[in-house]
Formats: C-alpha cells, structure tokens, sequence
C-alpha cells in the first residue's frame, strides 16, 4: 500500500513564525505535491515537484516555498506565517505510469493565531 | 474556464437509502475523471477512475457514471452504510495534465 505520512496532524503558530510541513512517501514516487484546502473550495495547488531538486509553482505560491532534497521527502515552508494561511494542508504523491494516481497524506490542520 | 461543480453541497440520508451526487465540467481538454471519498480529517481517497470513453464503472456500493458529451458525471452509492459519511470529491484532469478539483459534495449517513 501506498503510503503519505505527514510530520503533524495539528499545528498552532503565531503570526510571523516559520512552519515548516513534511511529507514523506514511501512508494518511490517522481511527483510530489502539496495542496491546501478550504470550506467551500476545492483543493488548490501551491507547488509540486517532479524531480529531486526540482519545483514548480501551482495556483497560489505566494507565501510559500518547497524544498525536496531527497525523492522520498517534500517539505512546505512558510516564510512567515499569516493568520489567512489558516487552512488543511495535503501532501500528495504520484508515480509516472498509467494514470498517475495521486495519493494523499492525511492532512495537517494549521492554525495561526 | 476550467471548473468543476459539485450538486448538492451537502445532504443528509437515512442508513440503507441509495443517493446520488452529481459532478459539472467544464474542462478541456479532457483526460480523465475521478471521485474520491474523504473522511473527516482524512486525506482523500480515490473511488474510481473514468476516461473519455467509459459510460459506467463501479466499485462495490458505488457506482460513477460519465457522460462525456454533456460533461456530466454522477457518483450513485446503493444501501448507504454510516461509513459512507464523508465529503466525495470530484476530480477532473486535463489534457495538459492539470487536475482540477470540485468543492465537495458532504454526505452525512444517519442511523
């Protein structure tokens, strides 16, 4: 089975804090992504990464950023943390072969005061 | 613009009843569809996967349907258990490999 692990499944920060969210999968993923999602809205990709080393910007980078130095681990940083960056945070991985299924982590609730 | 949206929002059913949750697009090109099932506090979980060329696909109790033409695609659950409590969420992915989501349509089983 596939599996996504998520450093936490709470977390309170104050504003202006650096967070930082892990991801780790253990299935040999290329892809890694990491979403937020929000009452009433779907999912929304903040960045993703096909590669070690590499990332590329979603549909709202702004206010944060990605780091992923090994295959395995996708992490998401927020410089300095706001209370409108409240929201569940999902990781998701892929593999690259037939329809490239997604498979998400069981979420972090992120709250910031 | 692409978009994906989900009827009804939210919706309350007795235990053993059938339902059926619907799913609009508007996306194009059109690569393939998913429902996933996610429960609270959970990631989410995919249910089934439909291409272009797929009418019906079914995974025990929950059957997709997808009508590629009208770019519509129905999730119907059969016998609703209290387990079934959760948000279904669909998913459409473009031909340039982009996946968009719907808001979610939350079903509550109760007893």
């Amino acid at each position: 089975d596939v599996k996504v692990t998520q450093s936490s499944r709470y977390l309170v920060k104050r504003t202006g804090e650096k967070v930082f969210l892990e991801c780790v999968q253990d299935m040999d993923h290329e892809n890694m992504f990491w979403y937020r999602q929000d009452p009433g809205l779907g999912l929304r990709l903040i960045y993703f990464s096909y590669d070690v080393k590499m990332k590329e910007k979603g549909d709202i980078p702004e206010g944060y950023s990605v780091s992923r130095e090994k295959k395995e681990r996708f992490s998401l940083i927020l410089e300095s943390a706001s209370t409108n960056q409240t929201s569940m945070y999902l990781c998701a991985s892929s593999g690259t072969a037939g329809y490239n299924e997604q498979f998400f982590g069981p979420g972090t609730r992120l709250t910031v005061l | 613009k692409n978009q994906v949206e989900q009827s009804p929002q939210s919706l309350i059913i007795l235990e053993g009843k059938n339902c059926t949750l619907q799913c609009n697009y508007t996306v194009s090109p059109f690569s393939n569809l998913r429902w996933y099932k996610q429960d609270t506090g959970r990631g989410p979980v995919s249910l089934t996967i439909m291409t272009f060329s797929e009418n019906t696909k079914s995974n025990g109790r929950y059957t997709a349907t997808l009508d590629a033409d009208t770019k519509q695609s129905s999730l119907h659950i059969t016998a609703s258990q209290l387990s079934d409590s959760a948000s279904y969420i669909c998913v459409v992915k473009s031909g340039y490999n982009k996946l968009i989501f719907g808001a979610g349509t939350r079903l509550a089983v109760h007893p």
